[in-house]
């Protein structure tokens, strides 16, 4: 296993352009979650999976954006008509049901640039 | 609701003093915590966490944190600082019920001088 991998690492689009990123989690991990983080904050959550099922979202997740997850595979989050505030890194995160005994396994991130 | 406070953006030691990073929480359930390290362009990688057994849990790279339910708090600690310490270092609450997603704090970069 090796880990969970997130494409591309960085991306950099023109203003109203969408873009779409990838994650692949630890397979055995049932839930997968989604975070952003800006330059001088901690990661804020976005949404969250339990294997197929998207079960919550934050109130930071606008109209534009969406997530899937299909399969309960890997998971995809799109940006539509992008704007020079959602420039953030993206992170992704698996863990199996009970996160707070294994932990919650982050990748790398992707870094998003809007100009 | 679940929220962390990190006092201090930014902490400076020498290589060879002791590291403190500071970690209040507040939860309405019995909280889990943890504490994360990110390195530069990296993604976040876990330190260690408290789950309800030893209040004094010991994480990887010789850090350990102990948990106060009496101060809410959750601070970081190592005895000796290293050059390779400088990094990124973010606090974390979740809760035990619910979907177990997990609240940052801001962050707290540790400085690591010669």
């Amino acid at each position: 296993d090796t880990g969970v991998s997130q494409n591309p690492r960085h991306k950099i689009t023109k203003r109203g352009q969408n873009v779409t990123f990838r994650c692949d989690p630890i397979s055995e991990h049932n839930r997968l979650y989604w975070y952003r983080q800006t330059l001088g904050q901690g990661p804020e959550f976005l949404t969250y999976f339990q294997n197929e099922a998207q079960l919550e979202k934050s109130r930071l997740l606008s109209d534009r954006f969406s997530a899937e997850r299909p399969k309960g595979s890997f998971s995809t989050l799109e940006i539509q008509r992008t704007e020079q505030g959602d420039s953030a890194m993206y992170l992704c995160a698996s863990s199996s049901n009970r996160g707070w005994i294994g932990g919650y396994t982050f990748g790398s991130g992707t870094r998003l640039t809007v100009v | 609701a679940q929220s962390v406070t990190q006092l201090g953006s930014h902490v400076s030691v020498s290589e060879g003093a002791l590291v403190l990073l500071r970690c209040n929480y507040s939860s309405s359930v019995p909280p889990y915590l943890f504490w994360y390290v990110q390195y530069p362009n990296q993604g976040l990688q876990l330190l260690l966490k408290y789950t309800s057994a030893a209040t004094l849990v010991k994480g990887i790279n010789g850090f350990e944190a102990e948990f106060k339910k009496s101060e809410t708090s959750f601070h970081l600690t190592k005895p000796s600082a290293h050059m390779r310490d400088a990094a990124e270092y973010f606090c974390a609450v979740s809760d035990r019920e619910g979907y177990s997603t997990l609240t940052f704090g801001k962050g707290t970069m540790l400085l690591v001088s010669p």
